[in-house]
């Protein structure tokens, strides 16, 4: 059974501090998406990646993919109360939304 | 572009009723997935439907069935309500083309509580 762990599950932190989730599995995939989600709403999706040792930013989010495909970080540089939500890794081993397996999520909130 | 509409937001049922849910995903995506999010279990995929053709479906009981139209609306239905099926649904469309990955868009979800 595929498995994405997500650390750490919960993050309080101070406005203006920089933080790393991180997305972790045994198993490899072939892209990884990271979504974000706020209360009473679905998940938005930030950032496919699908290249392993790929980067991709987003403003003050940056994303990376492992060399392997087995894991992926998310890092927030000068936290903002708007980046507040509950941050969502999915990894996909083919097109079929059956193989798409979501981690458990990181629920961030930044204090004023 | 109207993104992905579900119906109703808010439900509440007794443990034995059943329940059916509403989704409407992007117009020109075929493809609709329903998933339960739960604070426990996270994100688990029920099933998807295709062209009106369930095509791939989660590890979720007989209770938890579903249908697509042929405007690819999507109805979920759940029977004889459990507690443990209070969750918030969410579906997700994408246009369903084969091979490659695709952006899955995803619904503000329905929110059932079963009392």
């Amino acid at each position: 059974t595929q498995l994405l762990e997500q650390s750490p599950q919960f993050l309080s932190i101070q406005e203006g501090e920089n933080l790393t989730v991180y997305c972790n599995s045994s198993s490899v995939f072939s892209s990884l998406q990271w979504y974000r989600q706020e209360p009473g709403e679905g998940p938005v999706l930030l950032v496919t990646v699908v290249t392993g040792g790929e980067v991709k930013k987003l403003k003050r989010l940056t994303f990376q993919f492992g060399d392997a495909r087995k894991d992926s970080s998310l890092h927030i540089t000068a936290a903002q109360p708007g980046d507040t939500g509950l941050y969502l890794c999915a990894g996909a081993s083919d097109s079929s939304a059956s193989k798409i397996i979501f981690g458990s999520g990181t629920r961030l909130s930044i204090r004023p | 572009k109207a993104g992905v509409t579900q119906t109703p937001r808010y439900l509440i049922k007794t443990r034995g009723q059943q329940v059916t849910l509403s989704c409407s995903p992007i117009s020109g995506h075929r493809s609709v997935s329903w998933y339960q999010q739960t604070p426990g279990q996270g994100l688990q995929f029920l099933f998807e439907y295709f062209s009106e053709t369930q095509r791939n479906k989660g590890n979720f009981p007989g209770r938890f069935s579903g249908r697509q139209f042929s405007n690819s609306r999507s109805e979920m239905n759940v029977s004889t309500l459990e507690l443990g099926d209070s969750a918030l649904y969410l579906c997700a469309s994408s246009r369903g083309r084969a091979g490659g990955q695709e952006t899955q868009y995803f619904g503000p979800g329905t929110r059932l509580l079963v009392l």
